[in-house]
């Protein structure tokens, strides 16, 4: 199966500071990536859609400007979480399709103090 | 409203043993149903695809079903390893989305 990496595994910061997640595509090229969110004993949630040279899709309840996507090439999208606070700690996990289905990284692990 | 419900409470069952896992959907009319393994803390593992125009679907020790008429998927894993032991998550996409909405998922304990 396709191969999805994402750096941080984990990451602790002081609330207010600024974090990036970046997210690859290995061994494929994809012009959509999906980032999703998942607390603890929960399911994965969809945050937003990510595509290549354009603007991201954000779903409904979820901050544009608090959650800044850039998909700037076939294999790279990063997720910035602005000025975090404790509750944007969470599992996040970026998603690509490949092959006609979705391949997930491993997660990140925030934890925001 | 839409919803994919799998139980969710845990299921233990012994080693070598059949697990079988449900997934219900509701107000959804999927062209295909995904199923996943996510272990602590990693994320989602890709296992199964099948598509509406299929009823089951297998790889090794892994069989799906899919009942449009019901709107219900079962997983079964035959004999089970205690490393089968995870979070079996169904998903699918909705009318017009792209990206794959997840149940809630059933964690299976594979007893030795």
């Amino acid at each position: 199966g396709a191969v999805v990496s994402q750096h941080p595994s984990r990451v602790i910061c002081k609330s207010g500071t600024s974090v990036k997640i970046e997210c690859r595509s290995l061994d494929f090229q994809a012009t959509t990536m999906f980032w999703y969110r998942q607390f603890p004993k929960q399911s994965l949630m969809l945050m937003a859609t990510s595509n290549e040279g354009s603007k991201a899709t954000y779903e409904q309840g979820v901050e544009k400007d608090k959650f800044l996507i850039n998909h700037a090439s076939l294999t790279l999208s990063t997720l910035t979480v602005t000025s975090a606070h404790p509750e944007d700690s969470s599992f996040y996990i970026c998603s690509a399709r490949a092959q006609g289905t979705q391949y997930f990284g491993p997660g990140t692990r925030l934890l925001v103090l | 409203s839409q919803k994919i419900e799998q139980n969710s409470e845990a299921l233990n069952i012994q080693e070598g043993k059949t697990a079988t896992l449900t997934c219900n959907y509701t107000n959804y009319s999927p062209a295909y149903l995904q199923w996943y393994r996510q272990d602590p803390g990693r994320g989602p593992v890709f296992l199964l695809l099948i598509r509406e125009n299929e009823k089951e679907k297998r790889k090794e020790r892994l069989k799906v079903t899919f009942d449009t008429t019901l709107k219900q998927s079962l997983f079964h894993i035959t004999a089970s390893q205690p490393a089968d032991s995870a979070t079996y998550l169904c998903a699918l996409v909705g009318t017009g989305r792209r990206a794959l909405t997840f149940g809630s998922g059933t964690r299976l304990q594979v007893q030795p």
